[in-house]
């Protein structure tokens, strides 16, 4: 058991760029999860994935986001044309199974910062 | 829609003494509840988790938490604290699954201070 591994673990860009995130989660979980933490908060929940298939998205999830699992594998996290507002760790989850009661393994997360 | 409170933002406690951090979910049924811990810089680990059965947990590093449906509680606890538990500690829930709403709702977190 690997745990889930995200890259790159810090990124620094200027606003307006875009970036792009992955998160490896451990691998025979087939549940993938994205979620956002602010400086001071609780991580709030973006969005997840049964396999391939993106099953739901939150109201935090704007149109600039975007997030794929092309084979079920690893997911990737793209923010286009970055605010001020987006900067927060990135963190990503995985879990096995398709029932609730289990457990999501945290990965390290990305921290973004935008200038 | 469910939600988690967790009451107090910074806990100050001596190496040694007990420790109880409190957690009230908001939620119609009987949720998945969780707790996590955070150390700076780094993600989540799960610390243990409630899903039915016996109210009293048992977790990792020494801690319990305990179920008390009437208070829509679950706070945690640990008998002796020692300074390697200084962290963030998140309680989470988690809505039954029927194929969606599958996120966990996490409480804003416990910065818990260990006083040598």
């Amino acid at each position: 058991d690997t745990g889930v591994s995200q890259n790159p673990r810090h990124k620094i860009t200027k606003r307006g760029q875009n970036v792009t995130f992955r998160c490896d989660p451990i691998s025979e979980h087939n549940r993938l999860y994205w979620y956002r933490q602010t400086l001071g908060q609780g991580p709030e929940f973006l969005t997840y994935f049964q396999n391939e298939a993106q099953l739901e998205k939150s109201r935090l999830l704007s149109d600039r986001f975007s997030a794929e699992r092309p084979k079920g594998s690893f997911s990737t996290l793209e923010i286009q044309r970055t605010e001020q507002g987006d900067s927060a760790m990135y963190l990503c989850a995985s879990s096995f199974g398709g029932h609730s009661n289990q457990p999501q393994h945290f990965g390290d997360g990305t921290r973004l910062s935008i200038l | 829609a469910q939600s988690v409170t967790q009451p107090d933002i910074h806990i100050t406690v001596s190496e040694g003494a007990s420790l109880e951090l409190r957690c009230n979910y908001s939620y119609g049924a009987t949720p998945y509840l969780f707790w996590y811990v955070q150390s700076p810089g780094q993600g989540l680990q799960l610390l243990l988790k409630y899903f039915s059965g016996d109210t009293l947990v048992q977790g990792i590093k020494g801690f319990e938490a305990e179920f008390k449906r009437s208070q829509s509680s679950f706070n945690l606890r640990k008998p002796s604290v020692h300074w390697s538990d200084a962290a963030e500690y998140f309680c989470a829930v988690r809505m039954y699954s029927g194929g969606g709403a599958d996120g966990l709702t996490f409480g804003k977190g416990t910065h818990l201070i260990i006083q040598p």
